[in-house]
């Protein structure tokens, strides 16, 4: 069973929509959590961390259900510049290792 | 500030030769890491160090090895190349585990024919 798992996509939504990607977890003891966006032949950049009473940037509001284990990302009224592929990443236990999602592309079209 | 730097950008390599990457990072992290990132498997942990001299396995380690002689700079080594260790590398650092977040070079492209 993987880690980390995530819905491929692709989400191809109209500019000013709200889209939400969901990313499940294995292990319960997980530590930490994030989002990461990465463009098309680049490398991650940190999006945003995830913390246990959720939190929000602007547009984008992620949660964590530790219950259910997944955390979510919320990205609302979307603008062309959102499309990305969005990877989700979870700590180990011991907190030393880094386990990702393959990513969820999302495109926003004119 | 330059953050995570990774040489070289591009590699092609034939069967059977070595290489090595390097990775370099200006923001006194403790924490290194290298990734591979392949088309529908994401990216996959391959060794990783918690401080200047240690080392440690990840997901994915045959095939390559690391060395962290250095606090700012973690070496991969590939020994002798094979096509399935064609992909996309990435090195990450931390500044400590749990809450903080990976910071990642802007990776390099390897081909093995």
């Amino acid at each position: 069973r993987k880690e980390v798992e995530q819905d491929p996509g692709p989400f191809n939504v109209p500019e000013g929509a709200t889209v939400a990607f969901n990313c499940t977890y294995s292990n319960s003891a997980s530590q930490s959590f994030f989002w990461y966006r990465q463009d098309c032949r680049k490398e991650p950049k940190l999006l945003m961390s995830v913390y246990s009473s959720g939190n929000e940037d602007g547009r984008f509001t992620a949660q964590l259900n530790r219950a259910s284990q997944y955390i979510s990302l919320l990205i609302r009224d979307s603008k062309l510049s959102d499309s990305a592929t969005y990877l989700c990443a979870v700590t180990s236990n011991t907190g030393n290792q880094f386990y990702f999602g393959t990513g969820t592309s999302l495109t926003v079209i004119p | 500030n330059a953050g995570v730097t990774q040489t070289p950008k591009f590699r092609v390599l034939k069967t059977g030769q070595s290489m090595t990457l390097l990775c370099a990072q200006d923001m006194n992290h403790e924490y290194m890491y290298w990734y591979r990132q392949d088309p529908g498997m994401g990216l996959r942990l391959i060794h990783y160090s918690v401080g200047e001299g240690t080392t440690a396995k990840g997901e994915v380690p045959d095939g390559y090895n690391v060395s962290r002689l250095k606090k700012q700079n973690f070496l991969l080594g590939l020994e002798s190349a094979a096509p399935s260790q064609t992909s996309v590398y990435f090195c990450a650092s931390s500044v400590a585990l749990g809450d903080s977040p990976l910071h990642f070079g802007n990776g390099t492209r390897l081909t093995v024919t």
